[in-house]
This record gives C-alpha cells, sequence and structure tokens, in this order.
C-alpha cells in the first residue's frame, strides 16, 4: 500500500486565522486525494476529494471557500482551514486513492482553535 | 444517499472472547471495506470484500460479505488486548468515495 504522511501532527492556533495541513504521498503517485475530519468518538466524514492539477470536489455542506484544497503535484495535497473557529478544531486525515479504490491514510492532524 | 449501518457502535469484553461486528445498507456496493484506527492516528485498512458471499481470513479475523452486497460483518475469534481499537466498516462509491459506518469502538479487557 501507499505511504502517507501529513504535517503537522498537530496544531494549535488563534481564533481569526488561517492553518495550512499538508499531506503527502511518498511512494505512490496520487491522482486522487481525500480529505477528512473525525470528531472524538466519532467516525470519519469526507469533507473533498482533491484532483491533482483540477479543482477539488466537496460533499456537500462542506464551505469550499472555508476548506481551501490545493492538490498541485502527484505527491502533495494541502488543506488551508481559513479564519479558524474553535468550532473547526478537530482531526484532520487525508487518503491517497489507487487504482482499486483502496485507500491509504495519513496519520492525521489534531487541530485546536482557542 | 448511501448508509452504512454498523453495530454495535460500542463492545468491551474479556480477552479470549469472541465477537461480531455487523455493517449493514439498504444499498449495494461494488466493495466494502473494514478498517482498524487506533486513537491518534489514520486508518488502516483491514481487507476488501468484493464479491458476494465472499469470506476472507486474517488471522482471528474473519470478514464477510452479504450475498446481496449490501452487509457484511467482521468476526473476531478469542480476542486479544491488541485488538482494542476503532473498527470501521466503508462501502466503497462510484469514483472510489468510501462511505463509512458509524464505527465500533471495541476494548478488550486482560
Amino acid at each position: 500500500g501507499a505511504v502517507v504522511s501529513q504535517h503537522p501532527s498537530w496544531v494549535i492556533c488563534k481564533s481569526g486565522t488561517s492553518v495550512k495541513i499538508e499531506c503527502r504521498s511518498l511512494d505512490f503517485q496520487a491522482t486522487t486525494m481525500f480529505w477528512y475530519r473525525q470528531f472524538p468518538k466519532q467516525s470519519l466524514m469526507l469533507m473533498a476529494t482533491s484532483n491533482e492539477g483540477s479543482k477539488a470536489t466537496y460533499e456537500q455542506g462542506v464551505e469550499k471557500d472555508k476548506f481551501l484544497i490545493n492538490h498541485a503535484s502527484l505527491t502533495l495535497s494541502t488543506l488551508t482551514v481559513t479564519s479558524a473557529h474553535p468550532e473547526d478544531s478537530s482531526f484532520y486525515i487525508c487518503s491517497v486513492g489507487t487504482f482499486s479504490y483502496e485507500q491509504y491514510f495519513g496519520p492525521g492532524t489534531r487541530l485546536t482553535v482557542t | 444517499t448511501q448508509l452504512l449501518e454498523q453495530s454495535p457502535q460500542f463492545l468491551s469484553i474479556q480477552e479470549g472472547e469472541n465477537l461480531t461486528v455487523y455493517c449493514n445498507s439498504s444499498s449495494v456496493f461494488s466493495s466494502l471495506q473494514w478498517y482498524r484506527q487506533e486513537p491518534g492516528e489514520g486508518p488502516v485498512l483491514l481487507v476488501t470484500v468484493v464479491t458476494g458471499g465472499e469470506v476472507k481470513k486474517l488471522k482471528r479475523l474473519t470478514f464477510q460479505f452479504g450475498d446481496a452486497r449490501k452487509d457484511s460483518s467482521l468476526h473476531i475469534t478469542a480476542a486479544q488486548t491488541g485488538d482494542t481499537g476503532l473498527y470501521l466498516c466503508a462501502g466503497v462509491q462510484q469514483g472510489g468515495k468510501l462511505i463509512f459506518g458509524q464505527g465500533t469502538e471495541l476494548s478488550v479487557k486482560p
């Protein structure tokens, strides 16, 4: 399977600031990456599908102007949470999609907005 | 909208016991995947089932895909403390998107 890294692993930011989370595919050329968020004791909720070289596809209810996704290369996708608020505090996880529709997940980024 | 109902949501058992987790939907999936997630980490893929009626074994874990490809189960034999974690089923949708069940929080006590 693909090896996926995320940076940072945790971040604390103040309300109103923006924070960028990186997702890297270390050994697989990822044309498709996915971004999820997960609240404590809950399952993963898909936020958007990130396609290399094109605009991301957002799930219903996810604000595309607030959660900016850029997938400029086959190994890197970034998620920027703009004007973060405490309710954006969550565990953000990216994954790499393969041709067999299996997904390999990064270790996640814990975001805390104060 | 396709939904996956996973049950039970919480399970606390003693080491050595057997358990089964269920994943049900009213929709047909082309395939279904099972993941295990530990606190503070991303999910790790355990298995993908594709064919209706398929049974796959991974050591003490047995995965089954329903004949109609609407449901799946995970059975763990002689659970160990190392099996503790969050188990997630996920149905594969068009374009490779996954729809996750609510998850089963398993705690295996020594």
